[in-house]
């Protein structure tokens, strides 16, 4: 099974700053690769996949860069939105997600 | 505008079975394959079983395999989940989930609770 490591387990920025989650996999996932973000009380929303291609309506301060098996996802600019848990997820074979980065406001 | 509106969910004692069910709209739902999804209480997230767009063939990971069972009917545009011998570590939020065709699971249902509990 491929293993999905996430970092960091939490984070706390300031409005307007960027950010950078990171995820790694235990073996090459061939940019099989998604980012979730999922609000409080909410279900999980697409932001990218294919590691680096926006979901639909998504606002483009987000973005997804990586290969192999290290992948991160970037906020610019954060706003009071972007509030929200992070998970990324590989679909290379089968499917598992990292644990998660839990974003706060600084 | 894609729907997925999941039912089913409750409390149910350790051993015994629930069927989840998870009714389609907006969108063509046999061109999909579609997928399980759960969420333990303040936990990450674990993919439970899919099944491709005939319901022709299901897969699942080994910590519910042999217990659950996933089945579709496209005539109604409707997932199931068929769990039995539950047990505690089942509780959780079950999400129906739209598989796009790039891989990743582009639409979320709301979520269903499951609690396994005495």
């Amino acid at each position: 099974d491929i293993q999905m490591t996430q970092s960091p387990a939490s984070l706390s920025a300031s409005l307007g700053e960027t950010v950078t989650i990171e995820c790694r996999a235990s073996e090459d996932i061939y940019n099989g690769l998604a980012w979730y973000q999922q609000k409080p009380g909410k279900s999980p929303q697409l932001l990218i996949y294919n590691a680096n291609s926006l979901h639909t309506g998504v606002p483009s301060r987000f973005s997804g860069s990586g290969s192999g098996t290290q992948y991160s996802l970037k906020i610019n600019s954060l706003q009071s939105e972007d509030v929200a848990s992070y998970f990324c997820q590989q679909y290379y074979d089968y499917d598992t997600f990292g644990a998660g980065t839990k974003l706060e406001l600084k | 505008e894609v729907q997925l509106v999941e039912s089913g969910g409750g409390l149910v004692q350790p051993g015994r079975s629930l069927k989840l069910s998870c009714v389609a709209s907006g969108f063509t739902f046999n061109n999909y394959w579609m997928t399980w999804i759960r969420q333990a209480p303040g936990k990450g997230l674990e993919w439970v079983a899919s099944i491709t767009n005939t319901g022709g063939s299901t897969y699942y990971p080994d910590s519910v395999k042999g217990r659950f069972t996933i089945s579709r009917d496209n005539a109604k545009s409707t997932l199931y989940l068929q769990m039995n011998s539950l047990r505690s570590e089942d509780t959780a939020t079950y999400y129906c989930t739209r598989d796009s065709p790039t891989g990743p699971f582009d639409y979320w249902g709301q979520g269903v609770m499951v609690t396994v509990s005495s």
